[in-house]
């Protein structure tokens, strides 16, 4: 099985500030890797597919990267509604998902 | 408005059974794969199976497997996923979502608000 590991666990930030959120498989996945936000309470939201094509009506501040076994995510400037949980997940081989990253106000 | 709107959650003992549908609608069900996807309380997302368009390739993981049973009805554009032996550590909000492009090995770009099953005594 392929395990997926995000960090940091969690991130304090402030608004118009630039994150990065790691994400590394215990194996090659190629470019299979998604990132989804989820708000609390929320069903989580596609943000990027094959590890960097931004998903359609989802803001340009949002990009991916990586290939093989290291990914990140990154937010240029952090907006108010960026505060959330994210998430990575690989389809190389079944799916699995990173155990999440808090992104939060600082 | 492409939508997937699950129900059938609720509270169930354990050992008991409970099958959850997902009801599509705004595209083209039978030509997409459909997962389930779980997430107990406070914790992150968990892939629990798959179904390929037409229903004859499914995967499950090894948490579920022997347990849970995926199907569709293309005719009813719904997804369901039959729960048995079920157990407390099962208690979550179940997602049904989309498989982006259609191919079950692909990100998963809709998904249903949930509905949430209780295991408990």
């Amino acid at each position: 099985d392929i395990q997926m590991t995000q960090s940091p666990s969690t991130l304090s930030a402030s608004v118009g500030d630039r994150v990065s959120i790691t994400c590394r498989a215990s194996q090659s996945i190629s470019s299979w890797l998604a990132w989804y936000q989820q708000k609390p309470g929320k069903a989580p939201k596609l943000l990027i597919h094959k590890a960097s094509s931004l998903e359609s009506g989802v803001p340009s501040r949002f990009s991916g990267s990586g290939s093989g076994t290291e990914f990140t995510l990154t937010i240029s400037s952090l907006q108010p509604d960026d505060f959330a949980t994210y998430y990575c997940q690989q389809y190389n081989s079944y799916w699995t998902f990173g155990q999440g990253t808090k992104v939060e106000i600082k | 408005q492409v939508q997937l709107v699950e129900s059938g959650g609720g509270v169930v003992q354990p050992g008991r059974s409970l099958r959850l549908s997902c009801a599509a609608s705004g595209f083209t069900f039978n030509t997409y794969a459909l997962h389930w996807v779980r997430q107990a309380p406070g914790k992150g997302l968990e892939w629990v199976a798959v179904i390929s368009y037409d229903g004859i390739n499914k995967y499950y993981a090894d948490s579920v497997k022997g347990r849970f049973t995926i199907s569709r009805d293309n005719s009813k554009n719904t997804l369901y996923l039959q729960m048995t032996s079920l157990r407390p550590e099962d208690t979550a909000v179940y997602y049904c979502a989309r498989a982006h492009g259609g191919g079950y090995l692909s990100a998963l770009d809709v998904w249903g608000k949930g509905t949430t099953v209780i295991v408990s005594s």
